[in-house]
C-alpha cells in the first residue's frame, strides 16, 4: 500500500511569495498517476494538477507541479490571497486511491 | 454545469446503519466513474470507495465488508450504504467524479454531507 507523506505540515509565507510543497510516496510510482488539490476552510477540494504536471481545466499557470518516482512538488510561483489554504497530494494505483495528510499554507 | 448534491447524512448510532445518496446534474452520469471520499474534521482525505462505469466496485480495507457504492444511471444517482457503523466513521462524505482520462485523479465534488456515529 502506497502511503504519501506531505512536508512541511504548515507553509507560513507572505502573499507575492514562492511556495514549494512536497509529497513523499512510500515507493515509487508513476508520475501519470499523481494529482494535487487545494481546500479552502469550508470548502470541497479543487483539482489542481494531474498527471503530475498538467494544470486542470481554469487553473491559473502561478500553479506547477512536478517530480517523478518518490517525489514530487507543487510550486505556487508567487502567492496570491486566494492561495492561502490546504493542498493535499493523490495518487491512484492498482484500484486504491490515496491521499497524502495535506500542507497548510498560511499567511505570514 | 456538473453538480454533485448529496444527501442522507445524519447521527447514528455505533452498529448502525445509513445510506448515502448523489445527485448529479450536468454530465452524462453513466460516462464516469464515481467515488466517495471521506474528511474527519480538520483531517486530511480518505478514499471510501469507488464504481466503475460497468459497475465495477472498489474499496479500501477500512470500509470493505461494510459498505456499499451503487448507481442507478437512469436516476443519475450514487449511493453509499453504510453498515456497521463505527465512532472512527465519523465524518464528511463527499460525493466526488473521476475525472476522464486524468490518471486518477478526481475532477468535482459535492459540498458533503456530514454523518456523526455516536451513542
Amino acid at each position: 500500500e502506497i502511503v504519501l507523506t506531505q512536508s512541511p505540515g504548515t507553509l507560513s509565507l507572505s502573499p507575492g511569495e514562492r511556495a514549494t510543497l512536497s509529497c513523499r510516496a512510500s515507493q515509487s510510482v508513476s508520475s501519470s498517476y499523481l494529482a494535487w488539490y487545494q481546500q479552502k476552510p469550508g470548502q470541497a477540494p479543487r483539482l489542481l494538477i494531474y498527471g503530475a504536471s498538467s494544470r486542470a481545466t481554469g487553473i491559473p499557470d502561478r500553479f506547477s507541479g512536478s517530480g517523478s518516482g518518490t517525489e514530487f512538488t507543487l510550486t505556487i510561483s508567487g502567492l496570491e490571497p486566494e492561495d492561502f489554504a490546504v493542498y493535499s497530494c493523490q495518487h491512484y494505483g492498482s484500484s486504491r486511491w490515496t491521499f497524502g495528510q495535506g500542507t497548510k499554507v498560511e499567511i505570514k | 454545469e456538473v453538480q454533485l448534491v448529496e444527501s442522507g447524512g445524519g447521527l447514528v448510532q455505533p452498529g448502525g446503519s445509513l445510506r448515502l445518496s448523489c445527485a448529479a446534474s450536468g454530465f452524462t452520469f453513466s460516462s464516469y466513474d464515481m467515488h466517495w471520499v471521506r474528511q474527519v474534521t480538520g483531517k486530511g482525505l480518505e478514499w471510501v470507495s469507488a464504481i466503475g462505469t460497468a459497475g465495477d466496485t472498489f474499496y479500501p480495507g477500512s470500509v470493505k465488508g461494510r459498505f456499499t457504492i451503487s448507481r442507478e444511471n437512469a436516476k443519475n444517482s450514487l449511493h453509499l450504504q453504510m453498515n456497521s457503523l463505527r465512532a472512527g466513521d465519523t465524518a464528511v462524505y463527499y460525493c466526488t467524479r473521476g475525472a476522464y482520462d486524468s490518471g486518477g485523479a478526481i475532477d468535482y465534488w459535492g459540498q458533503g454531507t456530514l454523518v456523526t456515529v455516536s451513542s
